[in-house]
């Protein structure tokens, strides 16, 4: 068991730019999650994987971001044309879900900075 | 909609003291679960203790421990035998029992208690 990974730990992009972002989730757990983190708050539920399907938006996600998982393994989060409020910590989580508690763990997260 | 609250922004501890961290919540769910994460300093976030709501008993693991008061819908964690280790962000989070195809499997989370151990 490797934990859940993501690449790359440390973004700087100037404003305006694509930006994406890979989750690795732990490898039997078939829901993955992301989430954003500002400074000083707790994390965000952005969205939500079971599998391949993604299940659920929340309204934070808006038409610049976009998440994928083609195969129900890796994930990527793109932010199109970033702005400055993009500025947080985006973080994958992933879960089992036939496990007792479907308990959600955590990778190291990505450090997004928009200049 | 769900809401968690943890009042305390910073707590600070003597080492091999105890400290206790507070959370409160609001549902009308019946059914849920709780959780303590712990974030280092620019380290990832891990799970610290989880508690199932239908359960009476207090959840423990190691020095770490609860109190769940469901009534009053407050789930503190105590740290017993403070470490330097311990110091960090603590989460309180919720995540509804419901599963409907997973939609409400997100985890609300509060926003956070900086703990600082002191030798």
């Amino acid at each position: 068991d490797t934990g859940v990974s993501q690449d790359p730990r440390h973004k700087i992009t100037k404003r305006g730019q694509n930006v994406t972002f890979r989750c690795d989730p732990i490898s039997e757990h078939n829901r993955l999650y992301w989430y954003r983190q500002t400074l000083g708050q707790g994390p965000e539920f952005l969205t939500y994987f079971q599998n391949e399907a993604q299940l659920e938006k929340s309204r934070l996600l808006s038409d610049r971001f976009s998440a994928e998982r083609p195969k129900g393994s890796f994930s990527t989060l793109e932010i199109q044309r970033t702005e400055q409020g993009d500025s947080a910590m985006y973080l994958c989580a992933s879960s089992f879900q036939l496990s007792l508690t479907d308990t959600q763990y955590f990778g190291p997260g990505t450090r997004l900075t928009v200049l | 909609a769900q809401t968690v609250t943890q009042s305390q922004p910073e707590m600070s501890v003597q080492e091999a003291e105890t400290v206790t961290l507070s959370c409160t919540y609001d549902t009308s769910e019946s059914d849920y679960y709780l959780f303590w994460y712990k974030q280092p300093p620019s380290r990832q976030m891990i799970l610290v203790i989880r508690q199932e709501a239908y359960k009476q008993q207090n959840a423990t693991e190691n020095r770490f421990s609860v109190n769940f008061q469901k009534a009053a819908k407050s789930f503190s964690l105590k740290i017993s035998d403070s470490q330097l280790g311990d110091a960090a962000m603590y989460f309180c989070a919720y995540r509804s029992e419901v599963d409907y195809g997973g939609a409400t499997n997100k985890l609300i989370f509060g926003t956070g208690t900086l703990l600082a151990v002191q030798p």
